[in-house]
């Protein structure tokens, strides 16, 4: 069962657009959630994480959304530059598992120049 | 300061042999986690290590162990590998009161023929 799950699995913007990626979760417990960036041939790299006592987090051009009754969060990626085309996942942990993070599937984003 | 590092890169296997794959973690961290990634998927937990204990365990087979030294490196051991242990096994690093916080190596590609 996907603990996390994560939409659109693909996404074109134009340069200087904004990406939106959504996630969504089910097991009210889990009280972080990071997102991370993934290019080919490379492990993820942590982007911005967020506690569920705030809304709203931004870090640079990133931005992440969070939705405590709706159980959903998103990304945000202001002014999308063509080297920001890779695979974002979002992750979602809780206080009881000591740090494991439980991953959607990916939404790998394409930035047209 | 150094990242997270893994050994080696890449790896092909044959069915039903062993693997063991290595992994330092960023300098200063003491928990090691090891995901696997398979192809167009997000991270999947297998395990965290702490002070060379297993803390905690994903939804994987025995075949599956693994391994915390006291300068907090750690291994992965595979034995009687199946094909659909091919995948991108990650290793990621965190420091304990942080766990959520984690740092991925590159991660190592383990082909099973």
């Amino acid at each position: 069962q996907q603990q996390v799950k994560q939409s659109p699995q693909s996404l074109i913007v134009q340069k200087g657009g904004i990406s939106i990626i959504n996630c969504a979760y089910e097991n009210t417990a889990f009280d972080y959630f990071p997102w991370y960036q993934q290019f080919p041939g490379k492990g993820p790299a942590l982007l911005i994480a967020i506690r569920p006592d705030v809304s709203e987090k931004k870090e640079g051009r990133f931005t992440i959304s969070f939705n405590k009754s709706a159980k959903q969060f998103s990304l945000h990626i202001m002014d999308s530059q063509p080297g920001d085309s890779a695979t974002y996942f979002c992750a979602a942990g809780r206080g009881s598992t000591l740090g494991r993070l439980y991953f959607g599937r990916g939404t790998q984003l394409t930035v047209w120049p | 300061d150094a990242g997270v590092t893994q050994s080696p890169t890449h790896l092909i296997k044959t069915r039903g042999q062993q693997v063991t794959l290595r992994c330092s973690p960023k300098s200063g961290h003491d928990t090691v986690s090891w995901y696997q990634q398979a192809l167009g998927q997000g991270p999947q937990f297998i395990f965290q290590y702490y002070e060379e204990e297993e803390r905690q365990r994903g939804n994987f087979p025995d075949r599956f162990s693994g391994h915390q030294f006291p300068n907090y490196s750690s291994e992965l051991n595979v034995n009687a590998l199946l094909l659909g242990d091919s995948a991108l096994y990650l290793c990621a690093s965190s420091l304990t009161g942080n766990s959520y916080e984690q740092y991925f190596g590159p991660g190592t590609r383990l082909t099973v023929t």
